[in-house]
């Protein structure tokens, strides 16, 4: 059962561009999203993220939506650059109370190449 | 800034052996976790911890097992390492409460034949 879902493996973009990575979860209980990049042979590292109280959360080139009543995020990334070519990672997190202790659910991941 | 290290970049075990995979982090954080990657399925949680001595399962704890017995060291052991356990393998940790993020270490690259 997938969560956190990324529907699509792949993205080609050209530098200069925006490059648009979505997300689907099907968990009404998630309360925080975040999004990891992850180079090969490097471990994730964090990118951006958004409370469920808010729609937006910009930082620099990266922006990431959050549109609850179709339990659908997306980042994106303006202006597109060579060095952003990565596996980008969403994830969600449910409510912290209790006993979530913060877990994460991650999705399949998209492959993003931007082409100089 | 935090450090997270894992004792292996790459390993290759044979089908049966008992393996150990450590992670070590110097930001006295509380939470930390082990996942697996694999193609298409993302980022899978293994097993976590959120103290010395305690642990919880994950999604797929099957074939797994954990130890904490320090704060900084969580190890994954796998009692009888099998082909479908080639993997990457994922140390994250977290500080408890709150809006944080997990800070995650190089990964080993776990090879069974």
């Amino acid at each position: 059962d997938q969560q956190v879902k990324q529907n699509s493996p792949s993205l080609s973009v050209q530098e200069g561009r925006i490059s648009i990575l979505n997300c689907d979860y099907t968990n009404s209980m998630f309360d925080y999203f975040l999004w990891y990049k992850k180079y090969p042979a490097e471990g994730p590292t964090f990118l951006i993220s958004i409370s469920s109280i808010k729609d937006k959360n910009e930082d620099g080139r990266f922006t990431v939506f959050l549109n609850k009543s179709a339990k659908h995020l997306s980042l994106h990334i303006v202006p597109s650059q060579p060095g952003d070519s990565a596996v980008y990672f969403c994830a969600a997190r449910r409510n912290a109370g209790g006993t979530s202790y913060g877990k994460l659910t991650f999705g399949q991941g998209t492959i993003l190449t931007v082409h100089p | 800034d935090v450090k997270v290290t894992q004792s292996s970049r790459y390993l290759v075990k044979r089908t049966g052996e008992k393996v150990f995979l450590e992670c070590v982090q110097d930001m006295d954080h509380e939470n930390m976790f082990w996942y697996r990657q694999d193609p298409g399925l993302g980022l899978r949680l293994i097993y976590f911890s959120y103290d010395v001595k305690m642990k919880e399962k994950g999604d797929i704890p099957e074939g797994y097992s954990v130890s904490r017995e320090k704060k900084e060291r969580f190890s994954l052991i796998l009692e009888s390492a099998s082909t479908n356990q080639t993997s990457m393998y994922l140390c994250a940790t977290k500080r408890a409460g709150g809006h944080n993020e997990q800070f995650f270490g190089p990964g080993t690259r776990l090879t069974v034949l």
